[in-house]
């Protein structure tokens, strides 16, 4: 079975700061491995997918996450963080039929 | 390209009545996806279809949940008899179908919010 852990509810972090976001997935075959984000009251949208190739993802508005296959890591990272990037960030996995299986959710809370 | 549209956007009800969101897909993706989404909670896969065929069922998805895609493009998802427990988002996306997981994308709608009193 395929799941995903967000080991954080919470991350507060100062504005322009580096910030870490960490999801750990299991999972006993291939994995594809997604990052969303979500606004208050919004649908998700996607900040980037690990598929194959390079381990180091780049997604938008800054952020990028490295796949690592050994720690079965996929954690998301932004070298320095606006206030805009407040919000929810989840990461999932694709399951088969193309399901994709989300963690719990982690809330950025960015602060000035 | 507008998108995945869901209405209503909010839906306040009373325990026991009937609702029906819609969902409207970008228009060339033949997936379609229900999420359902809890406070505190990532979304959590309740059914999809590709085209009008509703390929797979959640087990969360109790006998009193539908859902309808009657002619491939826009879907509905019917709650009878609602219990306070209903009360979440509800999550439509969609996705093209093509092979591989290199088209597997998935879209979401701004989401219905429904609330049971």
């Amino acid at each position: 079975a395929q799941s995903v852990t967000q080991l954080d509810s919470q991350v507060p972090v100062f504005e322009e700061a580096p910030v870490e976001l960490r999801c750990n997935y299991s999972s006993s075959v291939s994995v594809y491995l997604f990052w969303y984000v979500q606004y208050p009251n919004q649908g998700l949208q996607l900040l980037l997918k690990y598929l194959s190739g390079s381990t180091l993802v780049k997604g938008i508005n800054g952020f990028e996450a490295e796949f690592n296959k050994s720690q079965t890591s996929f954690h998301l990272r932004k070298p320095s963080v606006h206030i805009s990037d407040t919000a929810e960030y989840f990461c999932a996995v694709l399951k088969y039929g193309n399901k994709l299986v989300f963690g719990a959710g982690t809330i950025l809370r960015v602060k000035s | 390209d507008t998108g995945v549209s869901q209405n209503p956007r909010h839906k306040i009800t009373k325990r026991g009545q009937n609702v029906t969101f819609r969902c409207d897909p970008i228009s060339e993706h033949n997936r379609l996806y229900w999420y359902r989404q809890t406070l505190g909670q990532g979304p959590e896969f309740l059914t999809y279809f590709q085209n009008e065929a509703q390929l797979e069922k959640s087990r969360l998805l109790s006998d009193r949940f539908s859902a309808e895609r009657p002619k491939g493009s826009f879907s509905t998802l019917e709650i009878q008899r609602t219990e306070q427990g209903d009360s979440a988002m509800y999550l439509c996306a969609s996705s093209d179908s093509g092979t591989g997981p290199m088209n597997t994308e998935a879209f979401f709608g701004q989401g219905t919010r429904l609330t049971v009193v």
